[in-house]
């Protein structure tokens, strides 16, 4: 089956830097890669998502990259603000058997001090 | 749109009691996925479903935990009897799939359940 793995598991950025969090996955079935954010109580939520026939996806301060021949792809924040303070989890996504499967990475939990 | 709907948002209880968590998907959506969420193991995957049948349900930690999917727009997870360490926060989440492939799921609000 999908293993993702994800680094770092904690990040703490000042107010201003970027941030950078890092996924690797195994299979190469996977064809989706969404990225949420939860904050502390709160649900996870999606912030942005990437597809394999894209290598770069921009939103505003955040953005995806993927490399599908190494299997890995990364979320980028520019200009990190408090309000960026959660915990991130990326995810892998493939559709095989008639059935979509989707593989969570284990968080990063990112800090950004003012 | 109402969004995932679980219920309830917290339920405090004492070991051996059954609990039963529901959750009510987004209408249209056919994926419908609990988690449980710990500070220990993260998120995990215990059930999915599709079309209201269960696909993989390796992640159900034992026998005590069961869940159904009894129409489209309600599922429950049952514990019974229940232990201190399943003490967590329980998610719903639903999706759309098939027809348009791979698509990012929608989460509930959670319910936090503690067993004393």
């Amino acid at each position: 089956g999908e293993n993702v793995e994800q680094h770092p598991s904690t990040l703490s950025v000042q107010e201003g830097d970027s941030a950078v969090i890092k996924c690797t996955y195994s299979d190469s079935a996977s064809n989706y890669f969404p990225w949420y954010k939860q904050e502390l109580g709160k649900r996870p939520q999606l912030i942005i998502d990437i597809r394999s026939n894209v290598g770069e996806k921009k939103d505003q301060r955040i953005a995806v990259t993927l490399n599908k021949t190494a299997k890995h792809f990364s979320l980028h924040i520019t200009e990190t603000q408090p309000e960026d303070s959660a915990v991130y989890f990326c995810a892998a996504s493939s559709y095989s058997g008639g059935y979509q499967k989707v593989t969570f990475g284990t968080g990063t939990k990112l800090q950004v001090i003012p | 749109d109402a969004g995932v709907i679980q219920s309830p948002r917290h339920e405090v209880t004492e070991m051996g009691q059954e609990v039963t968590l529901r959750c009510k998907p987004i209408s249209g959506h056919d994926y419908l996925f609990w988690y449980r969420q710990t500070m220990m193991r993260g998120l995990e995957l215990l059930i999915y479903f599709n079309n209201n049948v269960p696909i993989d349900d390796s992640g159900m930690p034992e026998d005590r935990f069961s869940a159904k999917m009894p129409n489209a727009s309600f599922s429950t997870l049952k514990i019974q009897p229940s232990e201190p360490r399943d003490s967590a926060v329980y998610f719903c989440a639903s999706s759309l799939g098939r027809v348009l492939g791979n698509q990012p799921q929608h989460f509930g609000d959670g319910t936090r359940l503690s067993i004393l």
